[in-house]
Parts: C-alpha cells; structure tokens; sequence
C-alpha cells in the first residue's frame, strides 16, 4: 500500500518570505502522479501544484514549486513571497496512474501560518 | 473551471435518524466521484468511490450498510448516513472526476455533520 508521510505538523513563515513544506511517499510503482492541495479555513480544497512521476522537470505554479527527488521519494513544497493568504493546511497526496487505481493517498498534513 | 457543490453544508440530526448529502457537478459529466472523510485537524480517508451507474467500492473498514452512496447519474452522488450516531459527527467532502482526466479531481465545498 501506498503512504505519505509529512513530517512537518505546523511551520510558520515572515510574510514576504519562502518557506518549505516536506513530504516522502513509499510505493513500489513507476507510474503515478503527486499532488500538494491546500485546504483555508474554509475547509474548500484546492489544488496548488502536480507532478507527473516521469517527468524529471519539477513543476511550477507562479510563487509554488516542487523538489521532486524520484529516487528518494521526496516531494518538498516551496512557497516563495509568502502572502498572509497563503495561510492554511496544506496536504501532499499520492495517486496510482494504473487502471482503477485512481484514488488519492493523502498525508495528515501540515498547518502554515504566514505571520505579517 | 469545473465545480462542485455539495448540499446541505452543514446538517444537525439526531441520533437515530438517517441524513442524505448530496454531491453535484455543476459544469462536467463526473464519471466517478469520491467521499472522503475529515475529524476535525486531521486529513482526508477515503470512504468509498462510485462509478456512474455501478455500485460504490467501499474503503476497508467502512460500513457499506451505514453509508449507503448512490451515482445515478453523471452529475449528482449522495451519500446517506443511516442510523446516525455522534461519533458520525464529521466534515464529508466529495470529489468529482471525468474519464479522460483521472489526475483532475475536483472537490466540494465539504459538508458539516453533526449528530446530537
């Protein structure tokens, strides 16, 4: 079975500022994709960025990007300028490409707070 | 974008008494879709996943008797607690997702249960 593994419970940041978030994942497949989502007060989810395994180029969103090391298993999360908006639980998340197997593994999380 | 609504948001009930949640794609045929359930400063466990039209695949440890999910059409799940009990009190989020995109999910806005 696939896990996910944030080890990081609640970081905080100086708005303005970059900040890290981590996440390992175990699988014993090639193909898959990985995902961080972002989760406000309001509870909504909301993609932030994914990550193709295949592709060896790391994914980026304006002020979001990934480190994607495929053979240590590792998908940190950067966010530079920090903005008081970003704010919230972000969740790093793994899922099969195979046949019916399309299901979101989903770690317990991290809680950022971007202070002013 | 694609977007999903979930209705009611949040639903009080008591214990004994069953409450239907529903979940709709608004602007996309949703070929499956998900449940998921969220205590409170935790993540996201999938329940069960549903295919339009087929019966819902349920998560180990689930009670299939207890959350009866229903796909019948390519724009609308529910999900129905029977038999409520406090300990069901929870947030229920759904997803959705076509067939051609099985990496696009797309979340509800979550619904509030809480059982008295």
């Amino acid at each position: 079975a696939q896990t996910v593994t944030q080890s990081q419970p609640e970081m905080s940041v100086q708005e303005a500022e970059t900040v890290t978030l981590s996440c390992t994942y175990d699988t014993s497949e090639n193909n898959y994709y990985l995902f961080w989502y972002k989760q406000p007060p309001s509870r909504q989810m909301i993609l932030v960025i994914r990550q193709e395994a295949y592709k060896q180029q790391n994914a980026t969103e304006n002020r979001f990007s990934v480190n994607f090391q495929k053979a240590a298993k590792s998908f940190s999360l950067k966010i530079s300028d920090s903005q008081l908006g970003d704010t919230a639980m972000y969740f790093c998340a793994f899922m099969l490409t195979q046949g019916g197997s399309e299901k979101l593994v989903f770690g317990k999380g991290t809680k950022l707070t971007v202070n002013p | 974008g694609a977007v999903v609504s979930q209705h009611p948001s949040w639903v009080i009930c008591k214990s004994g008494t069953s409450v239907k949640i529903e979940c709709r794609s608004l602007d996309f045929q949703a070929t499956t879709m998900f449940w998921y359930r969220q205590f409170p400063k935790q993540s996201l466990m999938l329940m069960a996943t549903s295919n339009e039209g087929s019966k819902a695949t349920y998560e180990q440890g689930v009670e299939k008797d207890k959350f009866l999910i229903n796909h019948a059409s390519l724009t609308l799940s529910t999900l129905t607690v029977t038999s409520a009990h406090p300990e069901d009190s929870s947030f229920y989020i759904c997803s959705a997702r076509t067939h051609d995109k099985p990496y696009e999910q797309y979340f509800g806005p979550g619904t509030r249960l809480t059982v008295t």
